[in-house]
């Protein structure tokens, strides 16, 4: 499987934008990239999925590098229920649509 | 969006019981279910795979006579745990999908911890 790298924990301040990096050097042109996020006792939250385009939703951006190789999931006014674990994930289309979370990324937000 | 339900939410059982979690798609037939297992400050791990009417598809290192999976129907999934111990105590959680292509997103249940004392 492919895999991702962030950085293990981010701050933000409340209703400032948060840019959460993802590196995924070896992605695959099968590969969808993917986040999720969860709250604490939670089950995951889908954010976002992008193949080559930037995506925009209700709730967040997503910047795609012209290389595939990284990308960034982009909050543009954090507020304090946007606290919570995000993972950038590669999915394969050919695996069936498994996700296979990495570590991610801790996000906190202070008031 | 869609909805799914872990049934029940939390459960503690002596060891060497064997404990059943249901996982059920509310509002839409789910061809696909995940299963994962999260320990205290660690990422989700995969489980198993599970398509309705056909036998799961268990990650490396799972168990399966351990960790019996069934997927009876479009909208209903079972995690069974069988001669639980200390050990399998954790946070297990579910998800599902209505087909297997990728772009489409995964729905997660809330998640059931379970405790073997």
């Amino acid at each position: 499987d492919a895999k991702t790298t962030q950085p293990n924990s981010m701050e933000s301040n409340e209703e400032e934008p948060v840019h959460l990096p993802c590196n995924h050097s070896t992605i695959s042109g099968t590969d969808y990239i993917h986040w999720y996020r969860q709250l604490p006792s939670q089950g995951p939250e889908y954010v976002i999925h992008g193949l080559t385009s930037n995506v925009n939703n209700r709730m967040a951006s997503l910047a795609i590098a012209e290389d595939r190789k990284s990308s960034t999931l982009i909050l543009h006014r954090a507020t304090l229920r946007d606290a919570a674990v995000y993972y950038c994930i590669l999915r394969d289309r050919n695996q069936g649509g498994k996700l296979i979370f990495g570590q991610g990324t801790e996000l906190s937000v202070k008031p | 969006g869609a909805v799914v339900s872990q049934h029940p939410s939390r459960v503690i059982c002596k060891s060497g019981t064997s404990v059943k979690i249901e996982c059920r798609s509310l509002d839409f037939q789910a061809t696909t279910m995940f299963w994962y297992r999260q320990f205290p400050k660690q990422s989700l791990m995969l489980m198993a795979t599970s398509n309705e009417g056909s036998k799961a598809t268990y990650e490396q290192g799972v168990e399966k006579d351990k960790f019996l999976i069934n997927h009876a129907s479009l909208t209903l999934s079972t995690l069974t745990v069988t001669s639980a111990h200390p050990e399998d105590s954790s946070f297990y959680i579910c998800s599902a999908s209505q087909d297997s292509v990728s772009y489409n997103e995964q729905f997660f249940g809330p998640g059931t911890r379970l405790t073997v004392l």
